[in-house]
């Protein structure tokens, strides 16, 4: 069974920075790739970063002007948001999914973890 | 940026037949994906390629693209499809994943 399990969310203040892992099991993690989705308070769905099975592309929202950083250890079948200068608008649950398999194009989401909350104020 | 719209809100009874549509220029050149999330929960994938289902969702649920709309129908509503849908797109123009603003389907 695939699971991914987000985590590190929490409180912090504006400016200030925090890294959300996603640990996940039950796929060879190294050959997919892999995605971060956010979701503020009552809103919808923003897609903020995708990166491919060997880390050799990466991509991100342009909303997020370099703020954050996708990353991923296939040693550890583990995935990375890093996330610097926060501001209150990223306020967020974050989620990560991972992306179809066998070739798919494009790479869509076909399976989710249950998020961690980011709560950004002062 | 590529745009997706969605209606904010569809109500259907029990047993008929839900439409919910996703609107983008020429959407029917890219292929659609459809996701419900349930309050609380995270999203789930219920259409791929504008419409194929994945493994476990039902036949009710089946999708259609052409021109600037995409359409996710759902037969035979049951009180258990009620929930948020959101519609997506890859911009292959941007290398951008994107997301309509999403639909809350309500079951009377």
């Amino acid at each position: 069974e695939v699971q991914l399990v987000a985590s590190g969310g929490g409180l912090v203040k504006p400016g200030e920075s925090l890294r959300l892992s996603c640990e996940t099991s039950g796929f060879t993690f190294s050959t997919y790739t892999m995605h971060w989705v956010r979701q503020a308070p009552g809103k919808g769905l923003e897609w903020v970063s995708s990166i491919r099975s060997s880390s050799s592309y990466t991509y991100h929202a342009d909303s997020l002007m370099g703020r954050f950083t996708i990353s991923r250890d296939n040693a550890r079948n583990s995935l990375y948001l890093q996330m610097n200068s926060l501001r209150a608008e990223d306020s967020a649950v974050y989620y990560c999914a991972r992306a179809c398999g066998d070739g798919c194009y494009p790479e869509y989401f076909q399976h989710w973890g249950q998020g961690t909350l980011v709560t950004v104020s002062s | 940026s590529y745009v997706l719209t969605q209606p904010p809100s569809v109500s259907v009874a029990p047993g008929k037949t839900a439409r919910i549509t996703c609107g983008g220029d020429n959407i029917g050149g890219k292929s659609v994906y459809w996701y419900h999330q349930k309050p609380g929960q995270a999203p789930v994938l219920v259409i791929y390629l504008d419409s194929d289902r994945p493994s476990g969702i039902p036949e009710r649920f089946s999708g259609l693209n052409s021109g600037n709309t995409a359409t996710l129908t759902i037969s035979r509503v049951e009180a258990g499809d009620e929930a948020d849908y959101y519609c997506q797109v890859w911009d292959s123009s941007r290398d951008h994943w994107v997301f309509g603003g999403g639909t809350k389907l309500t079951v009377l």
